[in-house]
């Protein structure tokens, strides 16, 4: 089972600010197949990039993914103010599928 | 628009069996050979969990953890899948959520979208 670890735990920002979220794998994601996943609180989360790089349908660019391997990040350009929510990796690149602990952006 | 709702019992006793159904609405589950459809859980102050999904045509796949306890099944001609869960105990405690699955290169892909969540409480 593929173990991801997202960092850091709690990333405190204000609004306009640059958000960097990190996630590793304890292995290598085949073909790069990750995801990135939004969750306010009482909602179900939504899905923001798939395949580490691409956009969902819907999410503003201000989102980005990158990375390859067992490295990934996910990039919020310039928070605004709804960005505030916990953020979760997950990999299906194998089974079974397994998610990140979460990041929480929170204001600062 | 497609839509999912999860439906069932808030409380279920220790050793009995959960069962919930999620229904799709906006679209169908027996149209598309591009999708899985599945279920997730998160427990309190604990992260997602994968429980496992189905196909249209019924082939099943589950999170080895969870395997021995689970069933999910699917009618496409309500448009409804299933989830049960045997022998809970309080550890099985959590939000269930229902989801589409994008069948990617004939594996279980990313979840878009999700249904609102149910929570289920095992406790006698």
């Amino acid at each position: 089972e593929i173990v991801l670890t997202q960092s850091p735990g709690t990333l405190s920002l204000s609004p306009g600010e640059r958000a960097t979220l990190s996630c590793m794998a304890s292995q290598s994601v085949t073909s790069n197949y990750l995801a990135w996943y939004q969750q306010k609180p009482g909602q179900a989360p939504r899905l923001l990039i798939y395949g580490a790089s691409s956009r969902a349908t819907g999410i503003p660019d201000r989102f980005s993914g990158t990375g390859s391997g067992t490295d990934f990040t996910l990039t919020i350009s310039r928070l605004e103010p709804e960005d505030f929510a916990v953020y979760y990796c997950q990999q299906y690149g194998s089974s079974p599928l397994t998610f990140g602990p979460g990041t929480k952006v929170d204001i600062k | 628009q497609l839509q999912l709702q999860e439906s069932g019992p808030g409380l279920v006793k220790p050793s009995e069996t959960l069962s919930l159904l999620c229904t799709v609405s906006g679209g169908s589950i027996g149209s598309s050979s591009s999708y899985f459809w599945g279920w997730i859980r998160q427990a309190p102050r604990r992260g997602l969990e994968w429980i496992g999904s189905i196909y249209y045509s019924g082939g099943a796949y589950y999170n080895p953890s969870l395997k021995s306890r689970v069933t999910i099944s699917v009618d496409t001609s309500k448009k409804q899948f299933s989830l049960r869960l045997n022998s809970v105990t309080a550890a099985d405690t959590a939000v269930y959520y229902c989801a589409r699955q994008r069948n990617w290169n004939n594996q279980i892909g990313w979840s878009d979208p999700w249904g609102q969540g149910t929570l289920v409480t095992v406790s006698s």
